[in-house]
Formats: C-alpha cells, sequence, structure tokens
C-alpha cells in the first residue's frame, strides 16, 4: 500500500490565490520530509527540507516567503504557495525517507497545480 | 558544478529486448545510487538503489555500479511495453543528505 499520502492531486486555481498542499507519512514517523517541483520535461529539483519541530531548509533560489512549509508532526508536512502566479504551475511532489533514515525515499502522488 | 547526466532519449527497443540505461555522476565521493521509474503525470516509483560497486539483481532489473569510472546504470531484461517511461537516476552526493536527480532517459518498448 502507500507510504506516502499527498493532497490534493490537482489544483487549478485563479493568480493570486494560496494554495496549500499536505503531505502524509502513512506508516512511520518522519522527522525529515522532502518538496520537490518539477517542471514539464524537466527532473526533480528539490525545494526544500522539512524539518519537524524546526524550520524548513530551503534550496538555494527558492523564496521561503513564497513557499511556506510546516511540519507540525511527526507525519504531516505542509506546502502553502502564496500569492501563486502562472509561473509557479508545476507539479510539486513530497517525499519521505524509507524508515526514517535518508535513503531511499517514498514519493508522494504528487500535485498538479495550475495556476490561471 | 555537481551533476548527474543522462542520455534524454528516446531509447526504443522492441518487446523481450533488453533495455540499457545509463548515468554518469560528477562527485567522486558519491555514496547512493538510485533508479526511479516515472510514467507521465505520475510520481516517481523506486525501481532499485545500489551502494557498492558491481551488479545487484532484483527480477527483470539489473543495477550496475562502476565507480572508478564514475557511471551507474540499469538494465531490463525481457522488456515489456509496460515499461515504457521515463527513468531517473539518483544520486547522494557527498556531503549531502538530499538526493540530486538526472533529467532521466525516456524508453520506449514497441509490442
Amino acid at each position: 500500500g502507500a507510504v506516502v499520502s499527498q493532497h490534493p492531486s490537482w489544483v487549478i486555481c485563479k493568480s493570486g490565490t494560496s494554495v496549500k498542499i499536505e503531505c502524509r507519512s502513512l506508516d512511520f514517523q518522519a522527522t525529515t520530509m522532502f518538496w520537490y517541483r518539477q517542471f514539464p520535461k524537466q527532473s526533480l529539483m528539490l525545494m526544500a527540507t522539512s524539518n519537524e519541530g524546526s524550520k524548513a531548509t530551503y534550496e538555494q533560489g527558492v523564496e521561503k516567503d513564497k513557499f511556506l512549509i510546516n511540519h507540525a508532526s511527526l507525519t504531516l508536512s505542509t506546502l502553502t504557495v502564496t500569492s501563486a502566479h502562472p509561473e509557479d504551475s508545476s507539479f510539486y511532489i513530497c517525499s519521505v525517507p524509507q524508515q526514517g533514515g535518508l535513503q531511499p525515499q517514498h514519493f508522494g502522488d504528487g500535485t498538479r497545480l495550475s495556476i490561471l | 558544478q555537481k551533476e548527474v547526466e543522462q542520455n534524454s532519449g528516446p531509447l526504443s527497443v522492441p518487446e523481450g529486448a533488453i533495455a540499457s540505461l545509463n548515468c554518469t555522476y560528477s562527485d567522486r565521493g558519491s555514496q547512493s545510487f538510485f533508479w526511479y521509474r516515472q510514467y507521465s503525470g505520475k510520481s516517481p516509483e523506486l525501481i532499485m538503489f545500489i551502494y557498492s560497486n558491481g551488479d545487484k539483481e532484483d527480477g527483470r532489473f539489473t543495477a550496475q555500479l562502476n565507480k572508478a569510472s564514475q557511471y551507474v546504470s540499469l538494465l531490463i531484461r525481457d522488456s515489456q511495453p509496460s515499461d515504457s517511461a521515463t527513468y531517473l537516476c539518483a544520486v547522494n552526493l557527498s556531503g549531502y543528505s538530499t538526493l540530486t536527480f538526472g533529467k532521466g532517459t525516456m524508453l520506449l518498448v514497441s509490442p
């Protein structure tokens, strides 16, 4: 069965809207989760590392004030895209390291975000 | 810049043939290597991982790692049309706890 649950799977909304994406670890507690973004025909690019009980670690070039990450419990991390614009349209995917370690990772089903 | 390189393809093979997918990486200190399969519009699915030099087999899949030459490959035996997907190589670069992905190789298996 699924190890990681990601919701919603598809969002279409107007420019300026804020969108929250949830990522749940179903089988074990995860102190760390990862958020990726994938544009069409491109590879996965790590956006940030979500850390339970502390601030997320953002990759270079990712705006922390635009992509808010909250990891309030050992099974849930959320990514909020604030004031989304068409250029934020992408496939957002979370992942959870296997059995609480760092490698390998299990991915959620992804969220297709389309900003009109 | 530390990179993971893959031929974008498409790699076309007939059903039943062996598909060979290759990946090179620039960081000689890399420790962990992963192959993911991604169908169009879906998230990646872990196929295999390998840590040590040599071959690792799992069913129709074999991962090969050569750290001296800095490449890792994935062989798919008895390829099936359902194997048609993009295959992503991912590497745990030294000093980093996260994965760096290649751009992926598209595999097309024709009936």
